[in-house]
């Protein structure tokens, strides 16, 4: 079963606007981390944003928040005042393990794409 | 720069062969990871290190084998190489159970079998 579910296989948006990136997850464990990172058409993996499963705020980096519905199993990230240098591949990221034996899966992503 | 280095970036190889992968972590990082990066399959976790040790196993096929060096490095052998096996072989670090334990990943190493 698929444990991270990345529905928008694509998304654009305007610069300057807000846009949303949907992510959910599916664990029964009680303490997890969910993580966003950016692939860029050059290739590499940049970490964006963190949420750990008791974390009580959402997080935020700059112009990075994520929208934490825990209830919900949802993380979506939301990238305010969008510039024509986020267009990249989004891929959503669940911390599975603990105690030094731990691995990251990925959702399939989503391309997203700044229009000027 | 993430601070984790991988050589080579680029790889071309024939069929049957193998070939090494290395990966410098970032300075103070005990654990690190090997991705596999296809079209088909997208990321997917290979194998797990920390400290030396083998911690967690993923999709890693028999023709895989990996190690991590008292220095922290690691290296990922993929030997009787196949078509298929032409991905983007990505490795990544994190200091592990410090809560956070996001992984810094390396630029990768795009390999192409022919």
């Amino acid at each position: 079963a698929q444990k991270i579910t990345q529905t928008q296989p694509g998304m654009f948006v305007q610069e300057k606007e807000a846009v949303t990136l949907d992510c959910t997850y599916d664990t029964s464990d009680p303490s997890y981390g969910l993580f966003w990172y950016k692939q860029p058409s050059s290739g590499e993996m940049i970490f964006l944003i963190y949420q750990g499963s008791y974390d009580q705020q959402n997080a935020t980096e700059g112009r990075y928040s994520l929208n934490f519905q825990k209830a919900r199993k949802s993380a979506n990230l939301v990238i305010s005042a969008s510039q024509l240098g986020d267009s990249a591949m989004y891929f959503c990221a669940m911390r599975e393990g603990q105690g030094g034996s731990e691995k990251l899966v990925f959702g399939k992503g989503t391309k997203l794409t700044v229009n000027p | 720069d993430s601070g984790v280095t991988q050589t080579p970036k680029h790889l071309i190889t024939a069929t049957g062969q193998r070939v090494t992968l290395r990966c410098s972590p970032r300075s103070g990082d005990l654990s690190v990871y090997w991705y596999q990066q296809s079209l088909d399959q997208g990321l997917q976790f290979l194998i797990q290190y920390y400290n030396g040790e083998e911690r967690a196993k993923g999709n890693i096929l028999e023709r895989f084998s990996a190690q991590q060096f008292p220095d922290l490095h690691s290296e990922l052998n993929l030997s009787s190489l196949e078509l298929g096996d032409s991905a983007l072989y990505f490795c990544a670090s994190s200091v592990v159970g410090q809560g956070r334990t996001e992984a810094f990943f390396g630029q990768g190493t795009r390999l192409t079998v022919v």
